[in-house]
């Protein structure tokens, strides 16, 4: 099933907010390979990290990524308008197929 | 530019068949697995299926084992998913997604380039 996120998390301009992301010893647990996705309104996701930490080329060096036992986490660093959208997790499964998460809306104020 | 254009969505009665077709360029698609990720409108990303780079691997979600198809033709770069015995939660949009990768399947797949999707709608 998927992997749990919190339905939203809101922060001011320049704050930095954490986004969790909680699997099994299947999932999460299993593989240090979780990604992150963007997507915003009307558009496809964009990843923004992969295998835990690792960014892609053009991805802004404020988001950075973590994991801990079967929970991983993406960090936003100086949270900016443009960051508003939503964010999900995925990660492989030992049943050798992909989960994503449920899904986090992030909400500048 | 790397791109990739799905096309073949449609609205389908219940049990019925469809076909997906996603046309890659911009890149070397042999050396590449490529996936399918839905997403019901307003709702959450679900993978559906993924083929390795020389289409000996190929994986499915359980909710459309047994149901789905995927395959790739190298001479026309294109990926597609056969579609049978459509129920109305398949009901989704579909996006074709290329690995961040080259030679990578499972389990580190990242799923860097998305198509703009394709709408398929089961309903009576």
């Amino acid at each position: 099933s998927a992997l749990t996120q919190p339905a939203s998390v809101s922060g001011s301009p320049g704050q930095s907010i954490t986004i969790s992301c909680t699997g099994t010893t299947s999932d999460v647990g299993a593989y240090n390979f979780v990604s992150w996705y963007q997507q915003h309104p009307g558009k496809a996701p964009k990843v923004i990290v992969y295998d835990v930490n690792n960014r892609p080329s053009g991805v802004s060096n404020r988001f950075s990524g973590s994991k801990s036992g079967i929970t991983a986490s993406l960090t936003i660093s100086g949270l900016q308008a443009e960051d508003e959208a939503d964010y999900y997790c995925a990660s492989y499964t030992r049943s050798s197929n992909y989960v994503f998460g449920t899904g986090t809306k992030v909400t500048v104020l | 530019e790397v791109q990739l254009v799905e096309s073949g969505g449609d609205l389908v009665q219940p049990g019925g068949s469809l076909r997906l077709s996603c046309t890659a360029s911009g890149f070397t698609f042999v050396e590449y697995s490529m996936y399918w990720v839905r997403q019901l409108p307003g709702k959450g990303l679900e993978w559906v299926s993924g083929i390795s780079w020389h289409s000996d691997y190929a994986g499915y979600a359980d909710s459309v084992k047994g149901r789905f198809i995927i395959s790739r033709d190298t001479a026309k770069n294109s990926l597609y998913l056969q579609m049978s015995s459509l129920r109305a939660e398949d009901t989704a949009f579909y996006y074709c997604v290329k690995d961040i990768r080259p030679y990578y399947y499972a389990p580190d797949g990242v799923f860097e380039v998305w198509g703009l999707g394709t709408m398929v709608t089961v309903s009576s």
